[in-house]
């Protein structure tokens, strides 16, 4: 039962550079979010998925881009990071109806120097 | 927009202690509320899902009540253990599945 992992777990890059930080889930689950957790602001969410090729912008999405080809992956894309995506991400999941708990990744920390 | 306020933002006690964790939100349009525990450098744990319908859920010494209409929910821990050190977190549920957050009360039980 892998579950839901996340890649890289830590991460160091420059300014203006693209990232991208994957998120695979083993469940089949058709919901799928990125979070990001920062001091002072909690856990905020930047995008999510209902299913494949069908995503939405969550709070802060500025500055990130999402894709989901395939139900089991959902990585994230920092297009030119700034100094401001500094943060933990979480990738979390959970299947369709409302009474399913979200399962989260072990969050990856990514540091924009 | 949803907001999600949890008190204590910290909170200190001996071990065996019973104690009380409260969360609210301002809308009551939810589906249903979780409580989640995180360690440090960790991710997110499940604790408790309670439903929109439900009043309370249980779980080992955890306890989890739901009153929707006043849009509070607390967090019950019985006989509390240093291993229950950790940020406990309240989630509510929005109708496009996605969790809104409070910011955390961090728990410490002292041996």
């Amino acid at each position: 039962d892998a579950g839901i992992t996340q890649s890289p777990r830590y991460k160091i890059t420059e300014t203006g550079r693209q990232v991208t930080l994957m998120c695979h889930q083993t469940w089949s689950h058709s919901y799928m979010f990125w979070y990001r957790q920062d001091l002072g602001h909690g856990l905020r969410l930047i995008y999510y998925s209902a299913a494949a090729d069908i995503t939405d912008k969550g709070e802060v999405p500025d500055g990130y881009v999402v894709s989901r080809s395939k139900t089991e992956n959902f990585p994230l894309t920092l297009e030119s990071a700034t100094r401001s995506q500094t943060s933990v991400y979480f990738c979390a999941s959970t299947r369709s109806g409302t009474g399913n708990t979200i399962y989260f990744g072990e969050g990856s920390w990514l540091t924009v120097v | 927009k949803q907001e999600v306020t949890q008190i204590p933002a910290a909170l200190s006690v001996p071990e065996g202690e019973n104690l009380v964790l409260n969360c609210s939100f301002t809308d009551s349009a939810i589906y249903n509320l979780q409580w989640f525990r995180q360690d440090p450098g960790k991710g997110l744990t499940s604790l408790l899902l309670i439903q929109s319908s439900q009043r309370e859920q249980t779980s080992g010494r955890l306890n989890a009540s739901l009153d929707k209409s006043s849009g509070r929910s607390t967090l019950y821990i019985a006989a509390s253990q240093p291993g229950d050190s950790a940020t406990y977190l309240c989630a509510v549920m929005g109708s496009a599945r996605q969790l809104t957050f409070g910011s955390g009360t961090q728990l410490t039980v002292l041996p």
